[in-house]
């Protein structure tokens, strides 16, 4: 069964220092999306990404964060200087093009980050 | 803001007995409900959608809607120790459908 993989399963970084977070959706989704989740606290969206694009983002997703489509496989979210308060899991997930059916996200393995 | 609220639980309900699970949001505009099933330490993994009032049946889950109270609930049937997880109920709250707001989840545990 298709699926969204992550790398790497663990980031362990020091403050203030740039970590990007890898991610390859599954091969005939469209949309793509990064979400994070705190220890013990709800998933939270961060950003959704179609046709090369951001579509949408949180008031999260501020200046220090960045995602890219570098070629046709890989999704990526960069933190430029980490802080302790982006420690978490984050988790990419990706959807259909469909109508409704981009509306069912399917979730990678998640990334947990932890910065020092 | 847009809320998703849950209660957090523990549910704690044996072998075999039906477990239900709700959900309520403050959106009156939100048309898509998700149910997702998340084991400790993984990723949110899809059980559920509705779209429209009513019930919604696929195996032993009963995903249940009523947009006019702003509730949705979840029932499992013939409840297994392996359903033991956290149910997140999620909301699309975005401009078009590509963003879920999810509740804090509710931690069910099944017990032999």
């Amino acid at each position: 069964e298709p699926e969204v993989t992550q790398t790497p399963s663990h980031q362990v970084t020091q403050m203030g220092q740039e970590v990007i977070l890898r991610c390859v959706p599954i091969s005939n989704h469209l949309y793509f999306y990064w979400y994070r989740q705190i220890l013990g606290q709800k998933v939270e969206f961060l950003v959704s990404f179609y046709n090369n694009e951001i579509s949408e983002k949180s008031e999260i997703f501020d200046d220090q964060f960045s995602v890219e489509r570098p070629d046709g496989s890989n999704f990526t979210l960069k933190i430029r200087s980490t802080k302790l308060e982006d420690s978490a899991m984050y988790f990419c997930a990706s959807s259909e093009a469909l109508t409704r059916s981009n509306e069912k996200l399917f979730f990678g393995s998640g990334t947990q980050l932890s910065v020092l | 803001q847009k809320e998703v609220e849950q209660n957090s639980g523990p549910l704690s309900v044996p072998e075999g007995a039906i477990a239900s699970l709700n959900c309520t949001y403050s959106d009156r505009g939100s048309q898509s409900f998700f149910w997702y099933r998340q084991y400790s330490g993984k990723s949110p993994e899809l059980i559920m959608f509705i779209y429209s009032n009513g019930d919604k049946e696929d195996g032993r889950f009963t995903a249940q809607l009523n947009k006019a109270s702003q509730y949705v609930s979840l029932l499992i049937r013939d409840s297994q120790p392996s359903d033991s997880a956290t149910y997140l109920c999620a909301v699309n709250g975005g401009r078009g459908y590509n963003k879920l707001i999810f509740g804090a989840g509710t931690r069910l545990a099944v017990h032999p």
